[in-house]
């Protein structure tokens, strides 16, 4: 059964300094993986995406992340935090028929 | 292009109460999910919808139903409603072929209390 850990509930970084939020998770099949984030009283919004081919994936805000099979993990970094980058991070895997399941998500706060 | 939206997006009932959430599935996409996202956690999936029947779900009991309409809109009902049915539901849509699915689009959800 598929499944969707991220090491730490809460991350805080200081305004400008690396984000890493770190994703692994356990697939029967070649998985298809997704970053999800989402503002306080709002849905979920696509950050990136990895379905095949190259493993680090450029996404929108200036996300990355890198899909290490060695591994089975999908961290999402970005260079230089924003404090409009405060929010709540998902992590994700799709299924064999399209069910998609989340991790418990990583709450990031950006010190100014 | 519109988006993923839903209605009402807050809802308060009373525990035995029923209620209908409603999604419209963004322009061109053929499949519609349900999760429900309690507070604190992670979104898990209620069940999900193609062409018109239920096509997977999740461990949520018989009183959570759903419809999907021949416009790929969509409706969550809930029946007798319990106490920890407070959650915010979010419907996400995408298009599905013979070939693959693709990504969900998530819409803003429905905040839902029961008192």
């Amino acid at each position: 059964a598929q499944s969707v850990t991220q090491l730490g509930s809460h991350v805080s970084v200081s305004e400008g300094a690396l984000v890493l939020l770190r994703c692994n998770y356990s697939s029967s099949v070649p998985p298809y993986l997704f970053w999800y984030v989402q503002y306080p009283n709002q849905g979920l919004q696509l950050l990136l995406k990895y379905t095949t081919g190259a493993t680090l994936v450029k996404g929108i805000n200036g996300f990355e992340a890198e899909f290490k099979k060695s591994e089975t993990s999908f961290h999402l970094t970005k260079p230089s935090a924003h404090m409009s980058d405060a929010a709540e991070y998902f992590c994700a895997v799709k299924t064999s028929y399209d069910k998609v399941i989340f991790g418990p998500g990583t709450s990031l706060s950006v010190i100014p | 292009e519109t988006g993923v939206t839903q209605s009402p997006t807050h809802l308060i009932k009373t525990r035995g109460q029923q209620v209908t959430l409603r999604c419209s599935s963004q322009s061109g996409h053929n499949t519609v999910s349900w999760y429900q996202q309690a507070l604190g956690q992670g979104p898990q999936f209620i069940f999900q919808y193609y062409r018109e029947e239920e096509n997977g779900r999740g461990n949520f009991p018989p009183r959570f139903s759903g419809l999907q309409f021949p416009n790929y809109s969509s409706e969550l009902n809930v029946n007798a409603l319990e106490l920890d049915d407070s959650a915010l539901y979010l419907c996400a849509s995408s298009f599905r072929s013979l070939q693959r699915t693709d990504t969900q689009y998530f819409g803003p959800g429905t905040r839902l209390t029961v008192l």
